[in-house]
């Protein structure tokens, strides 16, 4: 079974610093990768996708993600934290599936400190 | 582009009751997916629907069902509602070719007292 594995809960920067966010996955065949952010009382927006091409993905708001097969690992990264940035942030890996459906790990809360 | 929507917003209800949510799919999406987020957790997949049958389902009993309309369009109806129903509802539409992201509405939140 497929399962993801946030490492950290919560995690706090300062404005400025680098964002890392770790996300490691198992599956037992290549999978499609994903990073939501979600606000506040809302939903979860999509930050970048894997699927298979490049390993080092770009995404919306100066994320990107890096593919590791080896290490079996999704981490997020941006080079500067906004004030913004602040949310809580989910990994998620589809199975290929017919129905593509998403598992998602436990969450990271992002804080980010003037 | 019009994104996904739902309906309503926040909801209250008492054990034992019934309950629609709506759902909006985001133009050009074929497929729904509707998922529970419990307080403090990630979402969880209840079932998909696809050409107004259900493609798949997780682990969630019978008294959760769907439909999809053919504008794609989807409510989930919860029936004898519980306590540990409490959680946000979120929909997401999809195009069902891979590798297709799911982009996700607003979510309903749901309290049942």
């Amino acid at each position: 079974a497929q399962s993801v594995t946030q490492l950290g809960s919560h995690v706090s920067v300062s404005e400025g610093a680098l964002v890392l966010l770790r996300c490691n996955y198992s599956s037992s065949v290549p999978p499609y990768l994903f990073w939501y952010v979600q606000y506040p009382n809302q939903g979860l927006q999509l930050l970048l996708k894997y699927t298979s091409a490049a390993t080092l993905v770009k995404g919306i708001n100066g994320f990107e993600a890096e593919f590791k097969k080896s290490e079996t690992s999704f981490h997020l990264t941006k080079p500067s934290a906004h004030m913004s940035d602040a949310a809580e942030y989910f990994c998620a890996v589809s199975d290929r599936s017919n129905t593509g459906k998403l598992i998602f790990g436990q969450g990271t809360t992002l804080q980010v400190k003037p | 582009e019009t994104g996904v929507t739902q309906s309503p917003t926040h909801l209250i209800k008492t054990r034992g009751q019934q309950v629609t949510l709506r759902c909006s799919s985001q133009s050009g999406h074929n497929t729904v997916s509707w998922y529970q987020q419990a307080l403090g957790q990630g979402p969880q997949f209840i079932f998909q629907y696809y050409r107004e049958e259900e493609n798949g389902r997780g682990n969630f009993p019978p008294r959760f069902s769907g439909l999809q309309f053919p504008n794609y369009s989807s409510e989930l109806n919860v029936n004898a509602l519980e306590l540990d129903d409490s959680a946000l509802y979120l929909c997401a539409s999809s195009s069902k070719e891979p590798p297709g992201a799911q982009y996700f509405g607003p979510g309903t939140r749901l309290l049942v007292l």
